[in-house]
């Protein structure tokens, strides 16, 4: 069954540095998603992005992250210079039609 | 703006009782609706999903979930609890193409 893929799983970090977050959609695919849950708490959208653009995002999404569909194939969400509330899961998704997603198995990122 | 509400953090029930999980949804507009599941240190795994037609949807693992319009409800349901039904699980609501948002997560826990 197709699946989506992220790597890292687990992604260690200093304050200030940037990381890039890597996903695979499943491949007919056309809705790209991530989501990030800090650890105890509820699963919450960061950025949608379809036809190589974002379609919508949070005010969580701020001027420090960006979204990259650099190949047609991986879709990876940067951020540019991380904090220590940063440290979260990070969540890739994929849908076909925007109903449904399915969700890679999430990469944990610690900021230290 | 869509809501989506779970009633209760946590449930906990004898093995081989009825599980009973609460969403409600706000939304101006009936919206597309998920369970997923999360089993510890996991991804999140799509348990089942209403569109549109029949309202009472069938899921995997023996789960199932009604659709009631009037009531703005969601609830996930399973005649008979096993061990390996505890997880956390998060109801999703979905009335735009661009993103999905989830409830705060049930915590479910099987007593032996």
């Amino acid at each position: 069954e197709p699946e989506v893929t992220q790597t890292p799983s687990h992604q260690v970090t200093q304050m200030g540095q940037e990381v890039i977050l890597r996903c695979v959609p499943i491949s007919n695919h056309l809705y790209f998603y991530w989501y990030r849950q800090i650890l105890g708490q509820k699963v919450e959208f960061l950025v949608s992005f379809y036809n190589n653009e974002i379609s919508e995002k949070s005010e969580i999404f701020d001027d420090q992250f960006s979204v990259e569909r650099p190949d047609g194939s991986n879709f990876t969400l940067k951020i540019r210079s991380t904090k220590l509330e940063d440290s979260a899961m990070y969540f890739c998704a994929s849908s076909l039609l925007a109903r449904g997603l399915i969700f890679g198995p999430g990469t944990r990122l610690t900021v230290l | 703006a869509q809501s989506v509400t779970q009633l209760g953090s946590h449930v906990s029930v004898s093995e081989g009782a009825l599980v009973l999980l609460r969403c409600n949804y706000s939304s101006s507009v009936p919206p597309y609706l998920f369970w997923y599941v999360q089993y510890p240190n996991q991804g999140l795994q799509l348990l089942l999903k209403y569109t549109t037609g029949a309202t009472l949807v069938k899921g995997i693992n023996g789960f199932e979930a009604e659709f009631k319009k009037s009531e703005t409800s969601f609830h996930l349901t399973k005649p008979s609890a096993h061990m390996s039904d505890a997880a956390e699980y998060f109801c999703a609501a979905d009335s735009s193409a661009s993103k999905i948002i989830f409830g705060s997560g049930t915590r479910l826990s099987i007593r032996p």
